[in-house]
């Protein structure tokens, strides 16, 4: 089974609107890390949102926020007010396990800000 | 600022070849790590270190073998290259940790003719 889903190959928005990229998580553990990166046309790996399985309110960073559903199994990121720059490939990757050091990452969201 | 470099953005090898990749990572991270990206596949795990001279494999070990002499290099190398190795390649390290996010070099784009 996936252990990382993203379910929106391709998305498309106008700018300055909202947008919402869907990620839903399979695990067993009680102890796990969700993140979020950003990869644009240039290739490298941009971290943008970090939260843990234990925090209770749902991370934020600037424009970024993380829609946390626990019960759900989703970690989903949110983008406000979306700008040109903010198209690119972005990534939901999880680390399970206290020990554990790896992430795994879903397939990718590609966002598309229309002008 | 946490640097990650990679020897070479763009390598052209051919069938059969040794290749060997290299990363550096200046922020004394225990972890390193090595992924393929492959449109519509995500990163893949190829293999990670989280102490020197200590490697375990990933996802997708087969075919490449990885050293780790120093804490600060990681390198993959691909005993004989086959073209199903043409990829993307991305290094990555972070402190140990759950809560400790990864940071990745800017890529390795790797074509074997």
């Amino acid at each position: 089974a996936q252990k990382i889903t993203q379910t929106q190959p391709g998305m498309f928005v106008q700018e300055k609107e909202a947008v919402t990229l869907d990620c839903t998580y399979d695990t067993s553990d009680q102890s796990y890390g969700l993140f979020w990166y950003k990869q644009p046309s240039s290739g490298e790996m941009i971290f943008l949102i970090y939260q843990g399985s234990y925090d209770e309110q749902n991370a934020t960073e600037g424009r970024y926020s993380l829609n946390f559903q626990k019960a759900r199994k989703s970690a989903n990121l949110v983008i406000s007010a979306s700008q040109l720059g903010d198209s690119a490939m972005y990534f939901c990757a999880m680390r399970e396990g206290r020990g554990a050091q790896k992430l795994v990452f879903g397939q990718g969201t590609r966002l598309t800000i229309n002008p | 600022d946490v640097k990650v470099t990679q020897s070479s953005r763009y390598l052209v090898k051919r069938t059969g070849e040794k290749v060997f990749l290299e990363c550096v990572q200046d922020m004394d991270h225990e972890n390193m790590f090595w992924y393929r990206q492959d449109p519509g596949l995500g990163l893949r795990l190829i293999y990670f270190s989280y102490d020197v001279k200590m490697k375990e494999k990933g996802d997708i070990p087969e075919g490449y073998s990885v050293s780790r002499e120093k804490k600060e290099r990681f390198s993959l190398i691909l005993e004989s290259a086959s073209t199903n190795q043409t990829s993307m390649y991305l290094c990555a390290s972070s402190f140990l940790g759950l809560e400790h996010e990864q940071y990745f070099g800017p890529g390795t784009r790797l074509t074997v003719t």
